[in-house]
């Protein structure tokens, strides 16, 4: 059974810095791309981020370009989102999602993580 | 950027009727298009891919169709589990991934 545990998520000031996590098992990581999801307060869904199986290539959203960097741990089946310069938009529940290739869905989905950006 | 575009924003129907939510997309996806379910407090969950494939586990009474830049889902008899949130999602043209604003699904 595919798992994805997300953690990491936290209040943090504007400006500030955050690191999440996410810990999956049940597949064979490192074949798979790996995404974050995210959605703020009572709003829809916005991918933000990507990364290849192999963590070789990422991809991210204009909003978050320059910003956060995504990185994939294979020893670890472990993904990461570096959050730098966090703004008060930045703040909604991030979810880990697994992608069944570049052009496939977002097939399993962790729980969410709250990141809340505020003084 | 494709432009996922859902209607209506709310949908009101009674218990065991039929419900059709509607997807467009600013471009051609071919069947590129996938249909999420996400009840309060929960990850969305998926639904259906290649726009008319259900996920595994999925219940028969949901169903996807379309192609191109119109699709639906419809939930042949709606249950009580089914008056939440769906979101529908583009995968041909990346990145960015992009998904429609949602549907709420309520109680009529």
């Amino acid at each position: 059974e595919v798992q994805l545990l997300d953690s990491g998520g936290g209040l943090v000031q504007p400006g500030g810095s955050l690191r999440l996590s996410c810990a999956a098992s049940g597949f064979t990581f490192s074949s798979y791309a790996m995404s974050w999801v995210r959605q703020a307060p009572g709003k829809g869904l916005e991918w933000v981020s990507a990364v290849s199986g192999s963590g070789g290539s990422a991809y991210y959203a204009d909003s978050v370009k320059g910003r956060f960097t995504m990185s994939k741990d294979n020893s670890k089946d472990t993904v990461y989102l570096e959050m730098n310069s966090l703004r008060v938009e930045d703040t909604a529940v991030y979810y880990c999602a697994k992608m069944g290739g570049w052009y496939a869905p977002f097939d399993n989905w962790g729980q969410g993580t709250l990141v809340t950006v505020s003084s | 950027e494709i432009v996922i575009t859902q209607s209506p924003a709310t949908l009101s129907v009674s218990p065991g009727e039929r419900a059709t939510l509607s997807c467009r997309a600013s471009q051609s996806v071919s069947s590129n298009l996938a249909w999420y379910q996400q009840k309060p407090g929960q990850a969305p969950r998926l639904l259906i891919y290649g726009a008319s494939t259900r996920a595994t586990g999925i219940p028969a009474r949901f169903s996807g169709n379309g192609s191109g830049t119109e699709f639906t889902l419809t939930i042949s008899s709606l249950q009580s589990e089914d008056f939440v949130v769906y979101y529908c999602q583009q995968y041909k043209n990346w990145p960015p991934w992009t998904f429609g604003q949602g549907t709420k699904v309520e109680i009529k």
